[in-house]
């Protein structure tokens, strides 16, 4: 366990269905992330959580919608996906959001739209 | 945007030492330079962080030059598990966001 917790590790979801993706860290960092990965390409950062305010979007399509209620915590809401977004999201934390705080990952939910 | 180069894949045995070399031409005067590890279907794991010259710790180490404008991780006497992708990474600061961007990786193969 690396203190960020990722649930569920695996979710098979139809393309009209509704679900999110959880994230915890008890490490008391106040940043937060998620990052995509697909197979064979290089992580992707979608959003950044500082001090519990989105401070990024990465152009990600409002099917993707983040929560962050609380420096501990962080959501991932999906809905009406296409299968080629199936991919390993991964949630991260740090100190802070800069670039002197190493950031420490989760091990991801391995997403597969149907 | 600070970009960062690295060889797509590498090979070594046992033992050896092994050096990935990171090219990052357009690092900012604030920007820090951090490795990570990754296995298939796990996160990334934080390897070291430095800002200049020489960083050691007990699993690796990382050389900056002066200009800073590349940086070699250095892995003594790899083993097996060593085998993984390796990252380098290096901030942005576009509009006083820092964003984390991570490159393609050098994916390390470890042989007996």
């Amino acid at each position: 366990e690396t203190g960020v917790t990722q649930t569920p590790r695996h979710l098979v979801m139809g393309m009209t269905n509704k679900k999110s993706l959880k994230c915890e860290q008890h490490l008391g960092h106040n940043a937060m992330y998620w990052y995509k990965q697909s197979a064979k390409k290089p992580l992707e950062l979608m959003f950044v959580y500082n001090f519990k305010e989105q401070t990024e979007n990465n152009s990600v399509p409002s099917r993707f919608s983040p929560e962050c209620p609380n420096s501990s915590h962080l959501f991932l809401h999906l809905h009406t996906l296409q299968p080629v977004v199936s991919a390993l999201y991964l949630c991260a934390s740090s100190q802070e959001n800069r670039g002197d705080y190493g950031y420490t990952f989760g091990s991801g939910t391995r997403l597969t739209v149907v | 945007l600070a970009k960062t180069t690295q060889p797509i894949s590498m090979d070594s045995y046992e033992g050896q030492e092994v050096n990935i070399t990171c090219s990052h031409n357009n690092i900012a005067t604030n920007d820090y330079i951090t490795w990570y590890q990754q296995f298939p279907s796990q996160g990334p794991r934080f390897i070291i962080q430095g800002y200049k010259t020489k960083v050691t710790n007990e699993v690796a180490s990382l050389f900056i030059p002066a200009d800073r404008k590349s940086s070699t991780l250095s892995l003594p006497r790899v083993s097996l598990s060593d085998t993984a992708v390796y990252y380098c990474l290096v901030g942005d600061k576009p509009g006083g966001s820092y964003i984390p961007t991570f490159g393609r990786g050098t994916s390390l193969i470890v042989h007996p």
